[in-house]
């Protein structure tokens, strides 16, 4: 089985500061990581993936995500987070078959 | 930039009725997904389809639920009998076809809220 944990609810950052949000992940072979974004009465919204290869992935609105085999990792992180940034962040992971399994989501709360 | 689109945004049924949820997938996609999140919880695999047919499904996905490609561009949801606890978003997501599809970006629509009253 395949399982994903985002330990933190919420995550404030003041605008301008760096933004992380944690996630990690639990399967049986090679994982396929992915990060979504959710706005307010949208949809999820496709941040960036890690297939294989580099460990530092780059995606969408300066954001990218470090996959950590040892630590069964993939945080999101920002290096100088906007009050736009503000949205509910889901990690998911892919393993076997098709489905994606995805984490609780974090909320994320920029302060002007 | 192509989207995932869904009608209706917002469905409200009476327990026992039957919804069809519709969904447009991006149009070079062959891999086909729904998924729904109950207020306050994770949101979940329910069923996915590929060529005309469920390619896997989740416990969730039980005999109330179908899925079906009625013409070459929708992708529904039909819960024929609506309970209580069927009251969530819905999502619909697509993937372009791949031969290392599980490396594949899934695309996800707005979503279909569903009340059932």
């Amino acid at each position: 089985a395949q399982s994903v944990a985002q330990p933190e609810d919420q995550v404030n950052v003041a605008e301008g500061n760096p933004l992380t949000v944690k996630c990690t992940y639990s399967v049986s072979g090679n994982p396929y990581l992915f990060w979504y974004v959710q706005y307010p009465n949208r949809g999820l919204q496709f941040l960036l993936k890690y297939i294989t290869g580099d460990n530092l992935v780059k995606g969408s609105y300066g954001f990218e995500a470090e996959f950590n085999k040892s630590q069964t990792s993939f945080h999101l992180k920002k290096p100088s987070a906007l009050v736009s940034d503000s949205a509910l962040y889901f990690c998911a992971v892919r393993a076997a078959g098709n489905k994606l399994t995805f984490g609780g989501g974090t909320r994320v709360l920029v302060k002007p | 930039e192509p989207e995932v689109t869904q009608t209706p945004s917002h469905q409200v049924t009476q327990m026992g009725q039957e919804v069809i949820l519709r969904c447009v997938p991006i149009s070079n996609h062959l891999y086909f997904y729904w998924y729904r999140q109950i207020l306050g919880q994770k949101v979940e695999f329910l069923v996915s389809f590929y060529n005309n047919e469920i390619s896997e499904k989740s416990e969730i996905f039980d005999d109330q639920f179908s899925v079906e490609r009625p013409d070459g561009s929708n992708f529904t949801l039909k819960i024929r009998s609506t309970k209580l606890e069927d009251s969530a978003m819905y999502f619909c997501a697509s993937s372009r076809p791949s031969g290392q599809n599980r490396q594949e970006t899934q695309y996800f629509g707005p979503g279909t809220r569903l009340l059932v009253l």
